[in-house]
């Protein structure tokens, strides 16, 4: 199977601050990677497709770049609403996976 | 805006088959753009994806599960449905029915159900 790892697994930062997380891929995705965003108890929301694609109505600080094997999710001037569990999935073949996640805590 | 909504049992006997439906609203379920799919996760865990159908009737698998799970569509209800057979505690996880829409060069996992929690025990 395809291996997404993510890093950092664990993000401590403040209202306001830049992130990025990074996802790194074990076969060469093109740009087939999305992002979600997932609070607990809920289910995972789109944030981004096509590596670097914002889906509609998802605010202007998120931003994703990369290709083939290693991408990165920024979230510039932290909100509080934006503390949460952020994960990578490949979508490029059989069968889909996820990166671990990546907690993102204040 | 198309929407899901999972429905099934919270408790299966372990060896029993977990079935679960999830209902499609506000959309065809015979779009040829959306591949229905299951995804769980166990609790504090990663995501997994179970396996997915196409309004073909194609369908696709996550080889981890051994050949114990089956997707079916039924149109006629706007629903599909997951069966997962010889259930350990090891399936005890949320559960949720999302759409994989494909478009040119770009795919994503939108929109999802809620989630279902399904827990084994005996």
């Amino acid at each position: 199977d395809i291996q997404l790892t993510q890093s950092p697994s664990f993000l401590s930062a403040s209202v306001g601050d830049r992130v990025t997380i990074t996802c790194r891929v074990s076969q060469d995705m093109s740009t087939y990677l999305a992002w979600y965003q997932q609070k607990p108890g809920r289910a995972p929301k789109l944030l981004i497709y096509a590596a670097s694609t914002l889906r509609s109505g998802v605010p202007s600080r998120f931003s994703g770049s990369g290709s083939g094997t290693e991408f990165s999710l920024t979230i510039n001037s932290l909100q509080p609403d934006d503390f949460a569990t952020y994960y990578c999935q490949h979508l490029n073949g059989y069968p889909i996976t996820f990166g671990q996640g990546t907690r993102l805590e204040i | 805006q198309v929407q899901l909504q999972e429905s099934g049992p919270g408790l299966v006997k372990p060896s029993q088959t977990l079935s679960l439906t999830c209902t499609v609203s506000g959309g065809s379920i015979t779009n040829n753009n959306y591949y229905w799919s299951w995804v769980r996760q166990p609790a504090g865990g990663r995501l997994e994806w179970i396996g997915r159908v196409h309004t073909s009737g194609d369908t696709k698998y996550n080889p981890s599960l051994r050949g114990r799970v089956t997707i079916s569509l039924d149109t006629s209800k706007s629903q599909f449905s997951l069966k997962l057979n010889s259930v350990t505690a090891a399936d005890t996880a949320m559960y949720f029915c999302a759409g994989w829409y494909t478009i040119d060069q770009s795919r994503w996992f939108d929109p999802w159900g809620q989630g279902t929690l399904v827990t084994v025990s005996s």
